[in-house]
């Protein structure tokens, strides 16, 4: 079945740590996304990425990176310059256009 | 830069009432609008979208919404609400040029009495 996998689901990191999520798609998309969510903001755009190779900052950018290596891979670091990396991280991919994305499940992010 | 507006954070139907979510967006061109739904703990799944010629859209479990560009809305509504509908639902809107993105709303969450 194609989809997008993002692992793992719950992460627990300590302060000060480098900590990175995996999200894979086998769905053929050019396009790739990484959101944060905290209750009541909906959905915030860290990087995209629109090929392989090349990426560009979102909204939030601020104490993360990424790669793009492969079509299939868009790993994000939440570095431990991240003032409050604690929150629940969205991966998703989508065609061109329009960009009627598909997310993964999520991983859930704790730092204590 | 375009925007999304989904007014109030939460609202309340009896089983098999309307439900009515609101989305008003800002762009200068008409854009491409999606309505998206996601239960606790999981991703984001779309319900229906709009590109392009007909501006009332059909979608998944029942919704639609339709596209009124003089009132820049996208409102998703389902005639007969199920306990299953409820769910936090968010609007996003995109350019139609190349390398868009979507920015999204707030969300509303829905609740669904029995």
């Amino acid at each position: 079945d194609g989809g997008i996998t993002q692992s793992p689901k719950y992460l627990f990191r300590k302060e000060g740590q480098n900590v990175t999520l995996s999200c894979e798609q086998n769905l053929n998309h050019d396009a790739m996304y990484w959101y944060r969510q905290d209750p009541g903001q909906g959905l915030r755009l860290i990087y995209y990425s629109q090929i392989v190779n090349d990426f560009q900052k979102g909204d939030i950018a601020e104490g993360y990176s990424v790669s793009r290596e492969k079509k299939e891979s868009f790993p994000l670091t939440v570095t431990s310059a991240q003032k409050n990396p604690t929150a629940f991280y969205l991966c998703a991919s989508s065609v061109q256009l329009p960009p009627a994305a598909f997310f993964g499940q999520g991983t859930r992010l704790t730092v204590v | 830069a375009q925007s999304v507006t989904q007014l109030g954070s939460h609202v309340s139907v009896s089983e098999g009432a309307l439900v009515l979510l609101r989305c008003n967006y800002s762009s200068s061109v008409p854009p491409y609008l999606f309505w998206y739904v996601q239960y606790p703990n999981q991703g984001l799944q779309l319900l229906l979208k709009y590109t392009t010629g007909a501006t009332l859209v059909k979608g998944i479990n029942g919704f639609e919404a339709e596209f009124k560009k003089s009132e820049t809305s996208f409102h998703l509504t389902k005639p007969s609400a199920h306990m299953s509908d409820a769910a936090e639902y968010f609007c996003a809107v995109s350019d139609t040029g190349a390398n868009s993105k979507l920015t999204f709303g707030k969300g509303i969450t829905l609740s669904v009495r029995p």
